[in-house]
């Protein structure tokens, strides 16, 4: 079955390092492959997304490519701020499973000043 | 955007009682809205499909007499924990795909924190 697989956390930075969060799949077919956000008490917020191969995701300053060779989806942001702080999920939609979506186990990030 | 409201926000019920968490789709049509569980530390587990003008698709796993859900409108759908117990405590999430795409987007609500004690 399709599944994804995250880093675990937490994953604690200082303000202005780099970020990464690794993430992984796997999946049959060709699926889209979506970041999501969840800030403490709020429900998940679409960040970017991918639905093809090569394809790269962008969004305030978040960035991760769609490498169907390592099925990964690695997010990367070259300068956290504290207000980045929150979980991050990584997730995929397969091919031919309509609305369905499978979600890795997110990623705290905790941003220090 | 696409807006989903989720309500109430927070909630505590005593042991045995029922209580209702209503999901709306504020300025677009779902026909389809999705129910979530998020343990603590785990990641969101889909409970249910929810399908205007009929039944509710389960998961497995998922007990549809305890979760019942009803989506009796193109913009509400509402989750019913019956008969709670502490171990139902936990995060409810729903959410609604704008746009018939299968790559498209999912939006959420905030959520619901339901405790039961």
């Amino acid at each position: 079955g399709n599944s994804v697989t995250q880093m675990e956390g937490p994953v604690t930075l200082s303000e202005e390092a780099f970020l990464t969060i690794n993430c992984t799949y796997t999946a049959t077919g060709y699926p889209s492959l979506f970041w999501y956000v969840q800030y403490p008490g709020e429900g998940l917020q679409l960040l970017l997304k991918a639905t093809k191969a090569d394809d790269k995701g962008s969004n305030k300053g978040f960035e991760a490519t769609y490498r169907k060779e390592t099925t990964s989806f690695h997010l990367e942001k070259g300068s956290v701020q504290v207000s980045d702080s929150a979980v991050y999920f990584c997730a995929l939609s397969p091919n031919n499973a309509g609305n369905m979506l499978t979600f890795g186990g997110g990623t705290r990030l905790m941003v220090k000043p | 955007g696409a807006v989903v409201s989720q309500h109430p926000s927070r909630v505590i019920c005593k042991s045995g009682t029922s209580v209702k968490i209503e999901c709306r789709s504020l300025d677009f049509q779902a026909t389809t809205m999705f129910w979530y569980r998020q343990f603590p530390k785990k990641s969101l587990m889909l409970m249910a499909t929810s399908n205007e003008g009929s039944k509710a698709t389960y998961e497995q796993g998922v007990e549809k007499d305890k979760f019942l859900i009803n989506h009796a409108s193109l913009t509400l759908s509402t989750l019913t924990v019956t008969s709670a117990h502490p171990e139902d405590s936990s995060f409810y999430i729903c959410s609604a795909r704008v746009g018939g795409a299968y790559n498209s987007p999912l939006h959420f609500g905030n959520g619901t924190r339901l405790t039961v004690t």
